[in-house]
This record gives structure tokens, C-alpha cells and sequence, in this order.
């Protein structure tokens, strides 16, 4: 069973341009969320999907945004990116939402801007 | 009242020595507490995880400890090998945001060999 595919892996982007990561969770999995993965504030929740609808939202700017399609697949997009938006971003996977369990997460895109 | 504070950040113990991590939280709405383990390159993995109802739970080498009213719970690594060098991180959610996982800062730990 493929895991989670998360792409591209590496980017590079300057500051005030925009950029769509992707993610392609387990067959099967519904529930899609993504963390923001840096040094200093280490792991934290950005949002869930599941079916095609946001369930929860962490504490991000409006920059942040996501959505999820009708085959699960999600996509995050940040605008007008900032210094700070570097980081490594992890997509995870689980079957149900809003029953605490495992989640699967891809190995991350991870994004320099300069 | 949502953090999660976790300790210690880096931790170096001998091959076949027992790693103990610290965590600690305070919104008693968590009730789902795991703990996940990242290689360099690579995405977190859950590793073992525990609800408030137990106080203990085991797997191979791994255990958690809770202490619901110090609200405090532990990863003990027995017989600690070159191989669970990693980033561990503890983490919790409640049952009204079950996929929003709550994460501790992270725990470098080497063993030895």
C-alpha cells in the first residue's frame, strides 16, 4: 500500500510569491491535515479536510489556505510568502476524522524562501 | 493551554540504557496522547500512543507512563539501541479536534553504540 505522497519535495520561492503544495493520502483515507515543521515552533497544525470540507484550522494568517478534492487529494497554498513561511510541510493521513487515532505522514515539502 | 511542554530537547544514552522523555500538558480536554518518531529525511511515525483511562501501556521496548492528575506522561525506551536515535515527539488531541495533534517541541536523542 503506497503511503503518502506529498510534492514536490524541495522548492524554492522568493518573498511575496505564492505556492501550492500537494498531497496524495492513503487509498482509502479520508481525513487530510497538514503541520508546519520548523526549528523553532517545531511541529503545529495548520488545517483538516474531510470530504472536501474544512473541519478544523490552526492559528495561521489568511495566506494559508487549503482545499481538498472529491478523490481525497488536498492541496495547501500560501500567498504572498514571507521569510518566516520556510519551513518543512507535512501532510498526514487517517481513515475517519474526529476519532483520535494514527496519522500517516508523507515525508514533507519542504520550502526556502529568499 | 494548549501546549504541550516536552523535555528533555536532547538526550544521549549508552546502547542497552533505558531513554526517558517527559511530557506535559494542561487542557484537560485531551484525551488521546501518542507518541511519534522522525528519522532525518522523513515524515513523524506514530509510535505508540495511550488514553487517560490506562496508566500505563506497553509495546516491545516501548512504554508509555500517564499521570492523569499531574498531567504528565512519558516515553521509556528499555534496552536503547543505535537505531532509535531519532526526534521523538509527544503529542495530544481531543476528541473535538481528534486530527489536531498538539506537539511538543522534540527530543534529539542518541544512543551510543
Amino acid at each position: 500500500k503506497a503511503g503518502v505522497t506529498q510534492t514536490p519535495r524541495y522548492l524554492i520561492k522568493t518573498r511575496g510569491q505564492q505556492v501550492t503544495l500537494s498531497c496524495s493520502p492513503i487509498s482509502g483515507h479520508r481525513s487530510v491535515s497538514w503541520y508546519q515543521q520548523t526549528p523553532g515552533q517545531g511541529l503545529q497544525f495548520l488545517f483538516e479536510y474531510f470530504s472536501e470540507t474544512q473541519r478544523n484550522k490552526g492559528n495561521f494568517p489568511g495566506r494559508f489556505s487549503g482545499r481538498q478534492f472529491s478523490n481525497s487529494r488536498s492541496e495547501m497554498n500560501v500567498s504572498t510568502l514571507e521569510l518566516g513561511d520556510s519551513a518543512l510541510y507535512l501532510c498526514a493521513s487517517s481513515f475517519l476524522a474526529g476519532v483520535a487515532g494514527e496519522l500517516f505522514f508523507g515525508e514533507g515539502s519542504r520550502l526556502t524562501v529568499l | 493551554q494548549q501546549q504541550v511542554k516536552q523535555s528533555p530537547q536532547s538526550l544521549i544514552v549508552q546502547k542497552g540504557g533505558i531513554s526517558i522523555i517527559n511530557c506535559a500538558y494542561e487542557n484537560t480536554a485531551f484525551d488521546y496522547f501518542p507518541w511519534y518518531q522522525q528519522f532525518p529525511g522523513k515524515g513523524p511515525a506514530l509510535l505508540i500512543a495511550i488514553r487517560p483511562d490506562v496508566s500505563e501501556k506497553k509495546e516491545g521496548r516501548f512504554t508509555i507512563s500517564f499521570n492523569k492528575s499531574a498531567k504528565q506522561f512519558s516515553l521509556h525506551i528499555m534496552d536503547s539501541q543505535p537505531g532509535d536515535s531519532a526526534t521523538y515527539f509527544c503529542a495530544a488531541s481531543s476528541i473535538q479536534g481528534a486530527q489536531k495533534l498538539v506537539f511538543g517541541q522534540g527530543t534529539r536523542l542518541t544512543i551510543n553504540p
